[in-house]
């Protein structure tokens, strides 16, 4: 069975602070795993990673594939209350021998709560 | 944990036709769920928000008379995709919210249901 897991599942941090937020998997015919931000309505996009060891940045958020320990992290530097949300990960599978990924199988999220 | 359950899976159907999809909650109450469509290789995009008891709130851009949904109990929401065409093949993925951690925000997702219209 696939499986994503990710932890810790709620997080309380200060403002300023440094969060890192961990996503692991279990799945067969792996194809990119992706990370979400929810806040109050729907997950938006932040990376879909694909390659092993190649960091991706969009500001002060960064994250990293690891596919040897089949995992990921998801990095928050100099944390702000709009950080505030629920992150999810999520692993795209090949469900196809023609090779077109079938949907989107999600970690429970973790929610980070961010203290002024 | 919580389980959100989402039938069928897949699901093929003639153009013209309508189709049904069932999501719910089997060891919790949800008093709300959230139904998103996803495009391939796309982020998941936001239907509508179904509240039990009430109508549900639709976003911009999704046509409420062709997505009917239904929140009649605390355990099932359903979408109905009406006299479906073959732009409605898509992925479609319901997500709950448990009634007892509403302050937590944590959501519990589906599995998705894989709609192919011919």
């Amino acid at each position: 069975e696939d499986k994503v897991v990710q932890s810790p599942l709620s997080l309380v941090v200060h403002e300023g602070d440094t969060v890192t937020l961990n996503c692991s998997y279990e799945v067969t015919n792996f194809r990119s795993l992706l990370w979400y931000k929810q806040e109050k309505k729907a997950p938006t996009f932040l990376f879909m990673l694909t390659s092993s060891g190649i960091e991706k940045k969009s500001g002060r958020l960064s994250s990293i594939l690891d596919k040897k320990e089949l995992s990921s992290i998801l990095n928050i530097t100099a944390t702000q209350t709009g950080d505030s949300a629920i992150y999810l990960c999520a692993v795209a599978l090949y469900m196809y021998s023609g090779g077109g990924a079938d949907g989107l199988t999600f970690g429970k999220g973790t929610h980070l709560i961010i203290q002024p | 944990g919580a389980v959100v359950s989402q039938h069928p899976s897949r699901v093929i159907c003639k153009s013209g036709t309508s189709v049904k999809i069932e999501c719910r909650s089997l060891d919790f109450q949800a008093t709300t769920m959230f139904w998103y469509r996803q495009f391939p290789k796309q982020s998941l995009m936001l239907m509508a928000t179904s509240n039990e008891g009430s109508k549900a709130t639709y976003e911009q851009g999704v046509e409420k008379d062709k997505f009917l949904i239904n929140h009649a109990s605390l355990t099932l929401s359903t979408l109905t995709v009406t006299s479906a065409h073959p732009e409605d093949s898509s992925f479609y993925i319901c997500s709950a919210r448990d009634f007892r951690s509403a302050g937590t925000g944590e959501l519990f997702f589906g599995e998705g249901s894989r709609l192919t219209v011919l």
